[in-house]
């Protein structure tokens, strides 16, 4: 399967933790979205990559979230001291930045976030 | 600002009938994309289609519908002939020119019954 893949898939802590996700894109795919998803709403964009090149971030990821996306591949988001208005779906996609067809967002299946 | 509006929350039906799904953008922007997706159940967003703003043809992908009026800010998705298959979360979507991101709407969720 070549989709785009997320690890974990789900995740329970406690507040106060850190937690890492891990998204794996497409492989040809160049760009790189973080969205969260609460019950009942749709995705809200939270950052995106152009390779390795972080291009803007929403205001909604505040200074203890962090994303990298070092080789300009995989990505982690990493939540320092969560709160349990983190818990939510982290959706992850991945898409080819170009004036063809297929540049539509593909996404992953998500890693579901619990903070107790 | 850009703004996606899904006012129905959530439709029943039952199988065989049709069913429409509304969507409302708004946007500023001359040049911009909506898209559909599909969220089933086991959580992963389905791709369903994208348009274009310069492009308001209507589009038929065999029980799938869709209705872009740029006069009333409108992208609407008919599914004919329900199954129960179709059951899932729908999502319309609005992106910038680039598509640097996606602006959701809060979703449809859409029960068919047999």
């Amino acid at each position: 399967d070549t989709g785009v893949s997320q690890d974990p898939r789900h995740k329970i802590t406690k507040r106060g933790q850190n937690v890492t996700f891990r998204c794996d894109p497409i492989s040809e795919h160049n760009r790189l979205y973080w969205y969260r998803q609460t019950l009942g709403q749709g995705p809200e964009f939270l950052t995106y990559f152009q390779n390795e090149a972080q291009l803007e971030k929403s205001r909604l990821l505040s200074d203890r979230f962090s994303a990298e996306r070092p080789k300009g591949s995989f990505s982690t988001l990493e939540i320092q001291r969560t709160e349990q208005g983190d818990s939510a779906m982290y959706l992850c996609a991945s898409s080819l930045a170009s004036g063809g067809s297929d540049n539509e967002q593909f996404f992953g299946p998500g890693t579901r976030l619990t903070v107790l | 600002a850009q703004k996606v509006t899904q006012a129905q929350t959530e439709i029943s039906v039952v199988e065989k009938e049709d069913v429409t799904l509304d969507c409302v953008y708004e946007t500023r922007d001359t040049t911009y994309y909506l898209f559909w997706y599909k969220q089933p159940p086991s959580g992963e967003l389905v791709f369903l289609i994208r348009r274009n703003s310069f492009d308001e043809q209507n589009e038929i992908s065999g029980r799938y519908s869709w209705n872009f009026q740029k006069s009333t800010s409108s992208f609407n998705f008919t599914i004919t002939a329900s199954q129960v298959v179709d059951s899932a979360v729908y999502f319309c979507a609005l992106s910038e020119y680039g598509f640097n991101k996606f602006y959701f709407g809060s979703g449809t969720k859409l029960n068919v019954k047999p």
